[in-house]
């Protein structure tokens, strides 16, 4: 078996300010990915990498920016923080070439910005 | 387009009830159908999926779930539930088309009274 490690566990940020969210996992998968979970709502795919060095833009990659630095780690930039935001990040990792893949996620990140 | 609709928001049962929890999609091509469990502050855990052969597919726990072509749904079954199964509950669809990126439904809260 395999852990995600996501932090921080909460974040609490001011608006315009940059923040930086970290994802690790030991499953040695290929693919990691970068979804915004707001209340109510389903996930949406902010940014994903197919490998080390890869990023490919979701649905919602507008405002962000990430970083894959290494085959385990992926990390997720908010550019600017906009007041009253509050959401979760998850982070989740799948083996490669699997659109029949089952993803495992990380617990998140709570964001909220004042 | 692919998208995924689940219509409940709220699914409200007693200890021991069965449960369905329903998910329809609208794609057009080959794809892979899953269920996530996400209990309260945690991440998504996969419960199962499809992606061909027998239309009706096993999952933990005791939930199994079946794929309808004609009616483009994959909902979700259990036959008695237990107050642990309380979480949120989230069909997902993803195909060669899109590569690999799931596709989740807006989720559906399942509160088990005693």
């Amino acid at each position: 078996g395999g852990i995600i490690t996501q932090t921080p566990k909460f974040l609490i940020g001011q608006e315009g300010q940059k923040l930086t969210l970290k994802c690790q996992q030991n499953f040695n998968h290929d693919t990691m990915y970068w979804y915004r979970q707001d209340s109510g709502k389903g996930l949406r795919l902010i940014y994903y990498s197919i490998t080390e060095n890869d990023l490919q833009k979701g649905d919602l990659s507008e405002g962000y920016d990430a970083s894959r630095e290494k085959k385990s780690s992926f990390s997720l930039t908010v550019t600017s923080a906009q007041k009253n935001e509050m959401a979760v990040f998850l982070c989740a990792s799948s083996i490669l070439g699997g659109h029949y893949a089952e993803q495992f996620f990380g617990p998140g990140t709570r964001l909220t910005v004042l | 387009t692919q998208t995924v609709s689940q219509s409940d928001a709220h699914v409200t049962v007693f200890e021991g009830d069965s449960v369905e929890l329903r998910c329809n999609y609208s794609y057009g091509g080959s794809i892979y159908l899953s269920w996530y469990i996400q209990h309260h502050g945690h991440g998504l855990q996969f419960l199962l999926k499809y992606y061909s052969g027998n239309p009706v597919v096993q999952g933990v726990n005791g939930f199994e779930a079946e794929f309808s072509k004609s009616d483009s749904s994959f909902h979700l079954r259990k036959a008695s539930v237990h107050w642990s199964d309380s979480a949120v509950y989230f069909c997902a669809v993803s195909s060669n088309y899109n590569q690999g990126k799931l596709i989740f439904g807006q989720g559906t809260k399942l509160s088990i009274k005693p």
